[in-house]
């Protein structure tokens, strides 16, 4: 696939595991956070997405988590399955008008 | 499927020349972006439009140059085309700005440059 190459963070996880992937972002004053997962030969796709006024929010086997004091969030996957190997980004709005990606993490799930 | 359709999938073309990469975004979507991924750049903003109107700007270089049109379609051209150009390039739409909802992203064109 068009990722082979990157060199990206690696995470790599059993089948069945709960898997953590984290980003560190820039910008205090940004206000919506996004994740994305990306696979092979395709755009990213959106998984669940955060506004600055919570700091938790669950879909369906994934949760995001923020911390804004440390700017960080977190992207948790439950159960994780092999379908769910892929790249991993996390984007922020910085206000603006622009969306800005993290560098991303390359998620394995052994079966 | 996202509903972004980019065209082509796949170009490949010689240092010099000229291209252009064409973007349909989802149906009510009014704005576009677009986005180069490279192998060590990992997805790098270049512009968005909204509703026909420039509103953002990366680190688009001065060869590339892109525009929305009343139908909402999206061209971005990139000209005097070197090796390191090469690249997936992604175009991606929103119903607003980005600002409160996620973007949809096309499957990519992918520019090789020899």
């Amino acid at each position: 696939g068009e990722n082979v190459g990157l060199h990206l963070p690696t995470l790599s996880v059993q089948e069945g595991d709960n898997s953590i992937i984290n980003c560190a972002y820039s910008n205090s004053a940004s206000d919506y956070f996004i994740w994305y997962k990306q696979e092979s030969g395709k755009g990213p796709q959106f998984i669940i997405d955060i506004r600055s006024n919570m700091d938790k929010r669950q879909g369906q086997r994934v949760t995001v988590l923020l911390n804004k004091t440390v700017k960080h969030l977190s992207l948790q996957i439950a159960a994780t399955q092999p379908g769910d190997s892929a790249v991993y980004f996390c984007a922020e709005n910085t206000g603006g008008f622009k969306t800005i990606f993290g560098a991303g993490t390359r998620l394995f799930v052994k079966a | 499927d996202s509903g972004v359709t980019q065209t082509p999938k796949h170009l490949i073309t010689a240092t010099g020349q000229r291209v252009t990469l064409r973007c349909s975004p989802r149906s009510g979507d009014l704005s576009v972006y677009w986005y180069q991924q490279s192998l060590d750049q990992g997805l790098q903003f270049l512009i968005q439009y909204y509703n026909g109107e420039e509103r953002a700007k990366g680190n688009i270089l001065e060869r590339f140059s892109a525009q929305q049109f009343p139908d909402l379609h999206s061209e971005l051209n990139l000209s005097s085309l070197e090796l390191g150009d090469s690249a997936l390039y992604f175009c991606a739409s929103s119903v607003d700005g980005g600002l409160d909802s996620p973007l949809h992203f096309g499957n990519g064109t992918r520019l090789t440059v020899t």
